[in-house]
């Protein structure tokens, strides 16, 4: 199976903050990679498509960039409704897999 | 607008069976794959398994396989999954997903506890 390292775990930001989260696939994925936001009680919210594709109605300042086996999720200017959790899937294989979660906190 | 309904969920003991299932609407269903993912209580997000929209082509984790079914209704606008022989680490919140490869569009869960 491909194994999905998101780096870091947690991340304490401040509002107006830019932020990257780093994910690392154990092997070339191409660019067959997506990226959630989850809030707590809630469920996930695809954001990121084809590792660099925004999904509709996700704001701007949403950015995916990479491929092969390091891709990166960043927000340009951190807002309060960005505080949750960030995961990374790979759908390069048949069997998909998540990362293990980015958690974004406040400072 | 897209819903996704998932019921089915509760406490079974160990070895015990339970079927989910997610009614699904405001899409066109037989149009797209769906998934079942699982979320343990405070932990990460785990695929368990995926249907093609024809139900032709079917994939499941290594966890689950040979004790979780997955199936579909399109006439229904239905997706189920049959789990058997359940164990406490099945234990999690269980999320209907509709697309595929990237899960568009998600249901708000429903808990499989699963204690003696």
């Amino acid at each position: 199976d491909i194994q999905m390292t998101q780096s870091p775990s947690t991340l304490s930001a401040s509002v107006g903050d830019r932020v990257t989260i780093t994910c690392r696939a154990s092997q070339s994925i191409s660019s067959w990679l997506a990226w959630y936001q989850q809030k707590p009680g809630k469920a996930p919210k695809l954001l990121i498509y084809k590792a660099s594709s925004l999904e509709s109605g996700v704001p701007s300042r949403f950015s995916g960039s990479g491929s092969g086996t390091e891709f990166t999720l960043t927000i340009s200017s951190l807002q309060p409704d960005d505080f949750a959790t960030y995961y990374c899937q790979q759908y390069n294989s048949y069997l998909w897999t998540f990362g293990q979660g980015t958690k974004v906190e406040i400072k | 607008q897209v819903q996704l309904v998932e019921s089915g969920g509760g406490l079974v003991k160990p070895g015990g069976s339970l079927r989910l299932s997610c009614a699904a609407s405001g899409f066109t269903f037989s149009d797209y794959y769906m998934s079942w993912i699982r979320q343990a209580p405070g932990k990460g997000l785990e695929w368990v398994s995926y249907i093609s929209s024809s139900g032709s082509t079917i994939y499941y984790a290594d966890s689950v396989k040979g004790r979780f079914t997955i199936s579909r209704d399109n006439a229904k606008n239905s997706l189920y999954l049959q789990m058997n022989s359940l164990r406490a680490e099945d234990t999690a919140v269980y999320y209907c997903v509709a697309g595929g490869p990237a899960l568009d569009y998600w249901g708000q869960g429903t808990l499989v506890t699963v204690s003696s």
